[in-house]
């Protein structure tokens, strides 16, 4: 079963400094991947995905991540953190064949320091 | 257009008590989906309906049944209620539920028993 780890399940940043959360899967086969973000007391939305195209995914808000096979990692990146950045973040993970069921890393709350 | 709707916001149960939590979407999208969030785990599938007239289990279906009532809607079945199902439920729906596709979610339910 596809399965993906976030390690950290808080980072805090202070504003104007880079966020950096990291997303590691594990499958012999790349899957696609995603990125969601959850603003307190609301459902996901999705920041970016990738499925197969260019590594380098551009996202909503600033945020952007790189899909490396040979490290099994979609990092998230934005240059420079803004304070409606603070959310808890999700990566997830999907299968290229079969239904479009994903699978959730456990989450990384950012908190953005002022 | 709403998107993705979910009745209630909010519900306490004792244990053993019966409810049922609707999800509805105006986005003529043929894929639905009722995930879990729980503390530390992320969200857990527990069915999906890949289109009208089907459903299937997920990673954590027992304990629940499902209704694909028809296109728009999509309702999950608490039969007897058990403190383990504390938990926040967000239903989304996909277009044609690809593996590529993006979920779009509702803004949950949350759910105390008892």
């Amino acid at each position: 079963a596809q399965s993906v780890t976030q390690l950290g399940s808080h980072v805090s940043v202070s504003e104007g400094a880079l966020v950096l959360l990291r997303c590691n899967y594990s499958s012999s086969v790349p899957p696609y991947l995603f990125w969601y973000v959850q603003y307190p007391n609301q459902g996901l939305q999705l920041l970016l995905k990738y499925t197969s195209a260019a590594t380098l995914v551009k996202g909503i808000n600033g945020f952007e991540a790189e899909f490396k096979k040979s490290e099994t990692s979609f990092h998230l990146t934005k240059p420079s953190a803004h304070m409606s950045d603070a959310a808890e973040y999700f990566c997830a993970v999907s299968e290229i064949s079969g239904a479009n069921n994903l699978f959730f890393g456990t989450g990384t709350r950012l908190t953005v320091i002022p | 257009n709403a998107g993705v709707t979910q009745t209630p916001k909010f519900q306490v149960l004792k244990t053993g008590q019966s409810m049922t939590l609707q999800c509805a979407q105006d986005m003529n999208h043929n894929s639905m989906y009722w995930y879990r969030q729980d503390p530390g785990m992320g969200l857990r599938l527990i069915y999906y309906s890949a289109s009208e007239g089907t459903t299937d289990k997920g990673e954590v279906p027992n304990g629940y049944n499902v209704s694909r009532l028809n296109k728009r809607e999509f309702s999950l079945r608490l039969e007897s209620a058990a403190p383990s199902q504390t938990s926040v439920y967000f239903c989304a729906s996909s277009l044609i539920g690809a593996s590529t596709d993006t979920q779009y979610f509702g803004p949950g339910t949350r759910l105390t028993v008892l």
